[in-house]
């Protein structure tokens, strides 16, 4: 079946332009998370969406950095006047219930952002 | 702020080695701990999620138990393959996934 899809797989930008990564999480997944992974480290959470209601933005790093998912299906993560510091592999992920404790995360292959 | 650890940050073994890494993290308000493998160019992949203390898991050849007052948790792969390959990553959860920054595993054949 489809896993989870995220597009574009690859993005450069120029420093100070705005982008928009794309989510297609798993069919019937109420949770979708968020996750920036910068090289040589983890994934770090950055948001977390319980069908449309983004109930946690605490790791979202600025306020150029914007999320949301209007029909509780599709996600768009914003960064607005990309920096330098933006450069990093950002993952998606999806889960069948909300919280996701318990529940395994079923995780897009990424977008790497290059911002030069 | 939490911190999840893992050991050794990466390792290179010989086929059908058996390897083990580790993955610390706090044990007080524990919730549950999850473990990924992810192939390079592929998404992360979810092997594990442990919740109680003395759990053991297993998928095949990979192995997992957990010790949630101590506070680690140990992977074990049999007989390592060459598909292998990939960075193991796991990650505490409280009110989100706090990932450690992984072990990269080679198996050279």
């Amino acid at each position: 079946g489809a896993g989870v899809s995220q597009s574009p797989r690859y993005k450069v930008a120029k420093r100070g332009q705005d982008v928009a990564l794309r989510c297609d999480p798993i069919s019937g997944h109420v949770s979708l998370f968020w996750y920036q992974q910068a090289l040589g480290q983890g994934p770090e959470f950055l948001t977390y969406f319980q069908n449309e209601a983004q109930l946690d933005k605490s790791g979202l790093p600025s306020d150029r950095f914007f999320a949301e998912r209007p029909e509780g299906s599709v996600s768009t993560l914003k960064i607005q006047r990309t920096q330098q510091e933006d450069s990093a592999v950002y993952l998606c992920a999806s889960s069948l219930v909300g919280g996701a404790g318990t529940y395994e995360q079923y995780f897009g292959p990424g977008t790497r952002l290059t911002v030069t | 702020i939490l911190n999840v650890e893992q050991s050794p940050q990466s390792l290179h073994v010989q086929e059908g080695d058996s390897t083990n890494f580790t993955c610390s993290f706090p044990s007080s308000n524990f919730y549950a701990l999850h473990w990924y493998r992810w192939e390079t160019a592929k998404s992360p992949e979810a092997l594990f999620v442990m919740t109680l203390n003395g759990d053991e898991k297993k998928k095949g050849r990979i192995s997992a138990t957990l010790n949630t007052k101590e506070g680690y948790s140990y992977l074990y792969i049999k007989g390592s393959q060459p598909e292998d390959s990939a960075t193991y990553l796991c990650a505490f959860y409280t009110d989100k996934l706090i990932f450690g920054t992984g072990t990269r595993l080679q198996v050279f054949p």
